[in-house]
């Protein structure tokens, strides 16, 4: 079964510009969940995506949004690119979203550059 | 102050050693908590998860929670160089927001 896939792997954008960001998750896998990961802070949620509707968000501003298609696959957006962006991106996926416990699998994530 | 908090180290131990990673948090809501492993340039892979409190045993690995300390803790039994990863520890109320520690990098050397 393949894993979760993430494209582009690497990316480079200037200040002010605006990058989308992929994620497939694994067959079957309807819970999709976004996390910006960066040496000061870790890794921090940003959303999760389930059934095409957003269920639980993070404390990020406005500038970062994502949605889900139909085929669960999902698309994360930040406009207005600031250099404190630069991270890793992570994308996870998870067969159900709920109360009880569902394993997340981590996708290899896209490293943003922004300058 | 971080719900979780986690020393980043970096910790250098010989091979063989016992490795004794640990977290604390703040929120006592948390019920499930977890412990990842990530390599360098790859995503986070998880080696264990527990529910509430107690001890949880997998190969050379071992869990352990303590709820009313706020305190988790993963034990590395006989660290060999391919165990060298930065080791995050996790949890969560349920659902899929997750809260991380920062990570604690290991190097186990031959």
């Amino acid at each position: 079964k393949a894993g979760v896939t993430q494209t582009p792997r690497y990316l480079i954008k200037t200040r002010g510009q605006q990058v989308t960001l992929s994620c497939s998750p694994i067959s079957g896998h309807r819970s999709v969940s976004w996390y910006q990961q960066t040496p000061g802070q870790g890794l921090q949620f940003l959303f999760e995506y389930f059934s095409e509707t957003q269920r639980n968000k993070g404390n990020f501003p406005g500038r970062f949004s994502g949605r889900q298609f139909s085929n669960s696959r999902s698309e994360m957006n930040v406009s207005t690119l600031e250099l404190g962006d630069s991270a890793l991106y992570l994308c996870a996926s998870s067969l159900e979203s709920g109360s009880a416990y569902n394993e997340q699998f981590f996708g290899p994530g896209t490293r943003l550059t922004v300058l | 102050q971080k719900e979780v908090e986690q020393d980043p180290g970096p910790l250098s131990v010989p091979e063989g050693a016992i490795v004794s990673l640990n977290c604390t948090y703040s929120n006592s809501a948390f019920q499930y908590f977890m412990w990842y492993r990530q390599y360098s340039r790859k995503g986070p892979e998880l080696l264990m998860y527990t529910y509430s409190s107690g001890n949880k045993e997998d190969g050379r690995f071992t869990a352990q929670v303590d709820k009313s300390s706020k305190y988790i803790s993963l034990f590395i039994r006989d660290s060999q160089p391919s165990d060298s990863a930065t080791y995050l520890c996790a949890m969560n109320r349920g659902y899929q927001k997750v809260t991380f520690g920062i990570g604690t990098k290991l190097q186990v050397i031959p």
